[in-house]
């Protein structure tokens, strides 16, 4: 039973750049939550799709953006790229209701130039 | 929103003893509870997870509490193991509409657990 697979697991970027990086949820998952981990700092959280709908977005600006597919599977885009973008980007997958345990990829490793 | 507050930042064993990371959080509907072990180059994984309708819960060497009066929760790691060397960290899930199921995590406490 795969879990959360995240690609590419590294990304050098320069800044004004934009970056896709993708996700696949574990199996029989249908939320999808993407985070942005700074070094020595928790996940902070960036914004959730369900139902290919973007349900809940946190402190973070419209360069930031994404998309669920039918499959479940999501992708993150960032435009514009900053420095400051530099990060450990995670995604979670759960299922649908509230309280429901999130599982996490491994990450992709972002690095802006 | 949420604030979660994590304390040590780090914290340093014998192996065999037991370690406690504590955390604090803010918003009093908060009803979930999870810890997450991530280890070097790797993602979060959930290790354990607490809800508010129970005051302790433990599954082998591990165990948490949550005092939702106080609103503090803690994380109990007995007869520790050098595998057990890593960032743990906590997270409470929002529980109102807007913020229903996202987490909010702490700064991570490094746990180093010495042979």
């Amino acid at each position: 039973d795969a879990g959360v697979t995240q690609s590419p697991t590294h990304l050098i970027k320069t800044r004004g750049q934009q970056v896709t990086l993708r996700c696949s949820p574990k199996s029989g998952h249908d939320t999808v939550s993407w985070y942005q981990q700074a070094l020595g700092q928790g996940p902070q959280f960036i914004f959730q799709y369900y139902e290919e709908e973007e349900r809940q977005r946190g402190n973070f600006p419209d360069r930031f953006s994404g998309h669920q597919f039918p499959n479940y599977s999501s992708e993150l885009n960032v435009n514009a790229l900053l420095l400051g973008d530099s990060a450990l980007y995670l995604c979670a997958s759960s299922l649908e209701g509230g309280h429901q345990p999130q599982h996490f990829g491994d990450g992709t490793r972002l690095s802006i130039l | 929103g949420e604030n979660v507050e994590q304390h040590p930042s780090t914290l340093s064993v014998q192996e065999g003893d037991s370690a406690v990371i504590k955390c604090t959080y803010s918003d009093s509907a908060s009803n979930y509870f999870p810890w997450y072990k991530q280890e070097l180059g790797k993602g979060p994984q959930l290790i354990i997870d607490i809800r508010s309708n129970v005051g302790e819960k433990k599954d082998q060497r591990i165990a948490v509490t949550l005092n939702k009066t106080a609103k503090h929760f803690s994380l109990h790691i007995t007869e520790t193991q050098p595998e057990d060397s890593a960032v743990y960290f906590c997270a409470a899930s929002g529980a109102r509409g807007s913020t229903l199921g996202r987490l909010y995590f702490g700064r991570g406490t490094q746990l180093t657990v010495w042979p």
